[in-house]
């Protein structure tokens, strides 16, 4: 079945440092994988995307790669800021998975000032 | 991009008692899901909402605990029934758009159950 392992938590950065957040997978077939936010109090949000090989998915300062050869899709960002804190969900789905998504168990960041 | 409204956003809940919640989405959607978070941990999917027919239910959970309606493309409910409070959870109703480009899948805000 799909698997995703995530960098386990909590990361505490300090403004303007450069984040990276671990997501290797297994799965069935070709998945799509997907980057999830959290903030404080509020629901989830897509943060990014990729849905083949070699991708990069990114949407506000953040950045994804698909990298299939190994099985990987590892969050960055270049410069983070306090507003960054929030807990981030590394997920993939497949077809053959009838399009359910399985998750990590998510990384808490803290960006301090 | 689809956008999802769920009802309610929070309540609190007495023990022993059940509470709807309800998903509408803006536009048709095929794949319809319920997930659950509970407190400090990641999401779980709970079942597939399947329009017409009876929800497709994950390990662990079954029909007489979390009923699901799904009448038509845009719409669906979970039931969470006779809570205890280790049904304090998030639950959150999410949606598949399957496309050409690529498919993308979006959630609702969420419904904050606290169970007292």
């Amino acid at each position: 079945g799909n698997s995703v392992t995530q960098m386990e938590g909590p990361v505490t950065l300090s403004e303007e440092a450069f984040l990276t957040i671990n997501c290797t997978y297994t799965a069935t077939g070709y998945p799509s994988l997907f980057w999830y936010v959290q903030y404080p109090g509020e629901g989830l949000q897509l943060l990014l995307k990729a849905t083949k090989a070699d991708d990069k998915g990114s949407n506000k300062g953040f950045e994804a790669t698909y990298r299939k050869e190994t099985t990987s899709f590892h969050l960055e960002k270049g410069s983070v800021q306090v507003s960054d804190s929030a807990v981030y969900f590394c997920a993939l789905f497949s077809g053959g998975s009838n399009y359910k998504l399985t998750f990590g168990k998510g990384t808490l960041l803290t960006v301090n000032p | 991009s689809a956008v999802i409204s769920q009802k309610p956003s929070r309540d609190i809940c007495q023990r022993g008692t059940s509470l709807t919640i309800q998903c509408q989405v803006d536009s048709q959607v095929t794949m319809m899901f319920w997930y659950r978070q509970q407190p400090g941990q990641s999401l779980t999917l709970i079942a597939t909402a399947n329009q017409g027919s009876e929800a497709t239910y994950e390990s662990g959970f079954v029909i007489d605990k979390f009923p699901i309606s799904r009448p038509n493309l845009t719409f669906s409910t979970l039931t969470v029934s006779n809570m205890s409070p280790e049904d304090s959870s998030i639950y959150l109703c999410s949606v598949t758009q399957i496309a050409y480009s690529g498919n993308t899948i979006y959630f609702g805000e969420g419904s904050w159950l606290t169970v007292v």
